[in-house]
């Protein structure tokens, strides 16, 4: 069955620390990736996406991923955490089709000041 | 551009009453309509989605529905609310085309607490 898996549920790091998420799918063939964050009793929001292409795709707040076909992961990663970063965060596939997209159970960012 | 609306915001309702949640969507036509719930710790859990007016197509078997009596709007209704269906709910659009490549964007939520 197709699956995301956020092995992560909770990750705690130091303000001005690198950060990476991660993320891996259960699929025939490569879906089309994502990843959203979402703020406490907020909506999600799209950090980035991945199609096709280069398997390094740049999102937004200084986020980046990386699509990595023989892991079947798509880890999304920033250089410096900023406390405003705390929120959590969901990856997500699409799969060429069809109208479904699988989301990840999330994780739980905390950032220490 | 396109904006995404939900209503109400929050809403606390007793067991056994009916439910109403209203998404709509402007800026585009023919959206592809989601409704999703949002457990703690669970993630996102597809309920329905729309691909056009009348078109329902339900992912979980449960006391919801869902209708699109027009092309930018999707509610989402219970006749009887179950302790269970507290959460927050969240409505998604997405361009109206095949092939899985548009994103999807989400409005702001709806939390619902059934006591």
């Amino acid at each position: 069955a197709q699956s995301v898996t956020q092995p992560d549920i909770h990750i705690t790091v130091s303000e001005g620390a690198s950060l990476e998420l991660r993320c891996n799918y259960s699929y025939g063939a490569t879906p089309y990736l994502f990843w959203y964050v979402q703020s406490p009793g907020q909506g999600l929001q799209l950090l980035l996406k991945y199609f096709s292409g280069d398997t390094l795709v740049q999102g937004i707040k200084g986020f980046e991923a990386e699509f990595k076909r023989s892991q079947s992961s798509f880890n999304l990663r920033k250089p410096s955490v900023h406390w405003s970063d705390a929120a959590e965060y969901f990856c997500a596939v699409a799969f060429p089709g069809t109208y479904k997209y699988i989301f990840g159970t999330g994780t739980r960012l905390k950032v220490l000041a | 551009s396109q904006t995404i609306h939900q209503w109400p915001a929050t809403l606390v309702q007793p067991v056994g009453s009916p439910l109403s949640l209203e998404c709509t969507v402007e800026g585009t036509s023919n959206p592809n309509l989601y409704w999703y719930r949002q457990a703690a710790g669970r993630g996102l859990q597809l309920l329905f989605y729309s691909v056009g007016i009348g078109q329902i197509s339900s992912e979980v078997p449960q006391n919801l529905s869902a209708s699109r009596p027009q092309d930018r709007q999707f509610i989402l209704s219970s006749k009887k609310l179950l302790l269970s269906d507290s959460g927050f709910y969240l409505c998604a659009w997405r361009l109206g085309l095949a092939g899985g490549r548009e994103t999807q964007y989400f409005g702001p939520g709806t939390r619902l607490l059934v006591l």
